[in-house]
């Protein structure tokens, strides 16, 4: 059973918004257990992070990206999304979800810089 | 966001030594762990190395990280072909609020 799996629209068109959902399975872990993460790869380049999000709410964005990003999580889904909005060209991207940092009761472990597992991740072309 | 420096290429035959350089500052390698991901062309990332030096379980001991200063590295010992791949140098930054700042990338290639 694939931990993560993103879905979403795979065209969306400009000025428009950007969602995708990842699904959580019971390999990829407990879902108020870790933070949840979105980055994306835009074709031919470099990994680019978006954004964590805890279930308690807790979020951190990419400060370049943080007046068109939300994240968001539904644990009773065991899911959590992401919206970008007024999109361009630019973001063109193959998006991934990914497992982020476990926190208990009482602390956090590791770093928000832990990103595994992975999901396939899914490529999302703005165009009209 | 923050970006950390990693050279773009690097090469090296098959058994070589290879090693790459992740250079950021104070504010991120200097003071918070390093992670590694390696990327083979059409999948997902994968975690290599976390907190500087640690491998998860199934990842080759061949794979070593470091971290002095502001700076880090990634060693490839007894370079492979399957090593060819893109690698990643990550770490939270404590500026701006708090951010995850990211190397560019360096492309291992075995010739």
């Amino acid at each position: 059973q694939v931990p993560l799996q993103e879905s979403g629209p795979r065209l969306v068109k400009p000025s428009e918004t950007l969602s995708l959902t990842c699904t959580v399975s019971v390999t990829g872990g407990p879902i108020d257990y870790f933070y949840w993460s979105w980055l994306r790869q835009s074709p031919g380049k470099g990994l680019e992070w978006i954004g964590n999000i805890f279930h308690s709410g807790s979020t951190y964005y990419n400060p370049s990206l943080k007046s068109r990003v939300t994240l968001a999580i539904d644990t009773s889904e065991k899911q959590f999304s992401l919206r970008v909005r007024s999109v361009t060209a630019a973001d063109t991207a193959v998006y991934y979800c990914a497992r982020g940092r476990s926190c208990d009761s009482k602390t956090c472990y590791d770093s928000h810089a832990w990103f595994g597992p992975w999901g396939r991740g899914t490529l999302v072309t703005v165009s009209s | 966001q923050s970006m950390l420096t990693q050279p773009p290429s690097a090469s090296g035959t098959p058994g070589q030594r290879v090693t790459i350089s992740c250079s950021g500052s104070s504010s991120n390698i200097g003071s918070n762990p390093v992670y590694w991901y390696q990327q083979v062309p059409g999948t997902a990332p994968k975690l290599l190395i976390y907190s500087n030096n640690r491998r998860p379980s199934g990842v080759p001991d061949r794979f070593s990280g470091s971290r002095s200063g502001a700076s880090a590295s990634l060693a490839i010992s007894g370079l492979q072909s399957e090593d060819e791949a893109d690698y990643y140098c990550v770490a939270w930054d404590d500026s701006q609020n708090g951010h995850v700042a990211l190397g560019g990338g360096t492309k291992v290639t075995v010739l």
